[in-house]
């Protein structure tokens, strides 16, 4: 079984719609981050937590959400869905501690129409 | 903000071929991660460095930490169908441990 599972891996959506993507992660890191990935842009961060109580933004925060229900569960919404918003969201984990190193999901694909 | 200058932004090459591909910062990095992207999935990570100088390898991939920190180089020798894909460099970003900053990846073609 994957240690980082998204869900769903693609959707399509309208203007104005809210959106929830998910992220779990088995692999009992603390730290988890979403990003957000447009052809010759790299990745770029959107929300990062340290642990349940501790959210913050990223580079490109306007227009989401976060949620962290648990310290397995990080949630991203998009309120009012715009189509500027489509592209590949990835969500990732780290450990506290010594590397840097971190694990990514597998990625949605949103389509705003 | 730190950012990363990675090149080429793609390369096609034919199987066989070795290939390189290297990785710029405007400030230094006391960490220089690779990751590969294959279609259709996330990052995944190739090789972590972690001291000036170190040159670490992962089968027929090797990277190097720059001795300045401000730049790492990935080689892939004798390339293969399944190379394709695009390579991140990455580092931490913004004066933090806790956040990476990218590169804007390198897009690797292999021809068989």
């Amino acid at each position: 079984d994957a240690d980082v599972t998204q869900t769903p891996r693609n959707r399509i959506t309208k203007t104005g719609k809210r959106i929830m993507l998910e992220c779990s992660q088995t692999k009992g890191h603390d730290r988890m981050y979403w990003y957000r990935q447009d052809p010759g842009l790299g990745l770029r961060l959107i929300y990062y937590s340290f642990d349940v109580k501790d959210i913050n933004k990223g580079e490109i925060s306007d227009g989401y959400s976060v949620s962290r229900q648990a310290q397995a569960k990080f949630s991203l919404s998009l309120e009012s869905a715009i189509p500027n918003q489509t592209a590949l969201y990835f969500c990732a984990t780290r450990a506290s501690g010594s590397t840097d190193t971190q694990y990514f999901g597998p990625g949605t694909r949103l389509t705003v129409l | 903000g730190q950012q990363l200058n990675q090149s080429p932004q793609s390369m096609f090459i034919q199987e066989g071929e070795d290939v390189s591909m290297n990785c710029t910062s405007s400030s230094i990095f006391n960490t220089w991660l690779w990751y590969k992207q294959e279609p259709g999935e996330g990052p995944v990570l190739l090789i972590a460095l972690y001291k000036a100088g170190e040159l670490t390898s992962n089968g027929r991939l090797t990277a190097q930490f720059g001795i300045t920190r401000k730049d790492s180089f990935l080689n892939i020798s004798a390339s293969i169908p399944s190379d394709v894909g695009i390579y991140f460099c990455a580092g931490p970003g913004g004066g933090s441990n806790y956040k990476l900053t990218f590169g804007k990846g390198t897009l690797l073609t292999v021809n068989p």
